[in-house]
């Protein structure tokens, strides 16, 4: 059954603390990944697309990178404004189905 | 520039009562998407539709049904509300690939 997970589930950090999140994935066929972010009460935004193992992308402090069984999106030297749930997302072959991983809670902490 | 349009925006319901969630949008896209996010379980795809007169179960369909009623709008149904149907829900349109999802600002709904 096609499957998206993501760790840790909730990450503290110090301003300026950098990290990483992780995004496993298994699907049948993959055509996409897609990292969001969530504020609370609001719906998802989107941040991310990659298509390919290998590829990356960069927005401000963030970078998202994908291998052929996860992906990882990496925050460098976090600020407040930055917590926030960061969710993965994947697309299978089939009619642009799309499925969420679990999330990760992130607190950056001044 | 609405975007994808949710409503109601809160609904309280008894166990046993009927109701249906609304969603349009407005940007012409061919996939939308019903989704539900319960506490530390991220979002789950209940269904999907990536065509005009098309629907899809995803991984969450029990006690659910859905219309595409044409291109811009997509309804959920709930025949007989659960109190395990409590959740919040969002909806979702997309181009059909690749593409970024826009999200409605949800339906909380508490099923008592």
């Amino acid at each position: 059954e096609d499957q998206v997970t993501q760790s840790p589930e909730a990450l503290r950090l110090q301003e300026g603390e950098s990290s990483s999140l992780n995004c496993s994935y298994t699907v049948s066929g993959l055509r996409g990944l897609f990292w969001y972010r969530q504020d609370p009460g609001k719906g998802p935004e989107f941040l991310f697309t990659l298509y390919s193992a290998g590829e990356e992308k960069e927005k401000e402090r963030l970078k998202a990178t994908l291998t052929k069984k996860e992906s990882f999106l990496h925050i460098t030297a976090p600020k407040p404004e930055d917590s926030a749930t960061y969710l993965c997302a994947v697309r299978e072959t089939s009619y642009d189905k799309v499925i969420f991983g679990p999330g990760t809670s992130l607190s950056v902490i001044p | 520039n609405a975007g994808v349009t949710q409503t109601p925006k809160f609904q309280v319901l008894k166990t046993g009562q009927s109701m249906t969630l609304q969603c349009a949008q407005d940007m012409n896209h061919n996939s939308m998407y019903w989704y539900r996010q319960d506490p530390g379980m991220g979002l789950r795809l209940i269904y999907y539709s990536a065509s005009e007169g098309t629907t899809d179960k995803g991984e969450v369909p029990n006690g659910y049904n859905v219309s595409r009623l044409n291109k811009r709008e997509f309804s959920l149904r709930l025949e007989s509300a659960a109190p395990s149907q409590t959740s919040v829900y969002f909806c979702a349109s997309k181009i059909v690939g690749n593409t970024e999802a826009f999200f409605g600002q949800g339906t909380r709904l508490t099923v008592v």
